[in-house]
């Protein structure tokens, strides 16, 4: 089945500068996209999210960006701190009104913070 | 607002035993989800309950899986027997209830081995 992907498993930035993660998806239906954190040993932590009648979206030090023409996601953190290292996986959703919304993910990109 | 309780954490098993996961959502959270993680790779979606009913198992192996969500709040996800292949985090997750719309947010997880 279709399922959304990542173009990089590791990424590594300096502390400081800003951190881009990409994601292609490859269902051209789907209507909703979320980044969600994942720490090792927790559960996937809710960062941000944006629906497809958007291309931007934006939060504290993160911003959502959708390019619909060529199925692209795009996840940015400013400033990127020890904090943020961890796997940063998109997901997306396609609700056709059955009630069924489970989320597909992608493999995920190890975001790692260099001192 | 407290999060999505899982219990057992870890659990470690020989094959063609049986075991049982147990989810607790957020509470007034309408829906619940249960997630299957293999190392390296994105949750999957085995199942959705609204409520009490079943939303969508599609990619539940029912010849080994079950779950259930009697009351519509805790829900628990059985395997038996278990296989090698099994090995994986189990996450649960739980929205609101409104299909297409709402944030899913996740539990810690229950880290299953199968020796």
């Amino acid at each position: 089945g279709e399922s959304v992907g990542l173009h990089l498993p590791t990424l590594s930035v300096q502390e400081g500068d800003n951190s881009i993660i990409n994601c292609a998806y490859s269902n051209s239906a789907s209507d909703y996209f979320i980044w969600y954190k994942q720490e090792s040993g927790k559960g996937p932590q809710f960062i941000i999210d944006i629906r497809s009648n958007m291309d931007k979206r934006q939060g504290q030090r993160v911003t959502v960006l959708l390019n619909k023409t060529v199925k692209h996601l795009s996840l940015q953190i400013a400033a990127t701190q020890p904090g943020d290292s961890a796997v940063y996986f998109c997901a997306e959703n396609y609700f056709s009104g059955g009630g069924a919304d489970g989320l597909t993910f992608g493999k995920g990109t190890h975001l790692i913070i260099q001192p | 607002e407290a999060g999505v309780a899982q219990s057992p954490r870890y659990k470690i098993i020989e094959k063609r035993q049986s075991v049982a996961f147990w989810c607790n959502p957020i509470s007034g959270h309408a829906t619940l989800y249960w997630y299957q993680q293999i190392l390296g790779q994105g949750p999957k979606l085995l199942i959705q309950f609204q409520n009490n009913g079943v939303v969508d198992d599609s990619q539940l192996p029912k010849d080994r899986f079950s779950a259930e969500r009697l009351k519509g709040v805790d829900s628990t996800l059985k395997i038996q027997p278990a296989k090698l292949e099994d090995s994986a985090v189990y996450l649960c997750a739980s929205s609101l209830g409104t299909p297409g719309t709402d944030t899913q947010y996740f539990g810690p997880g229950t880290r299953l081995t199968v020796l």
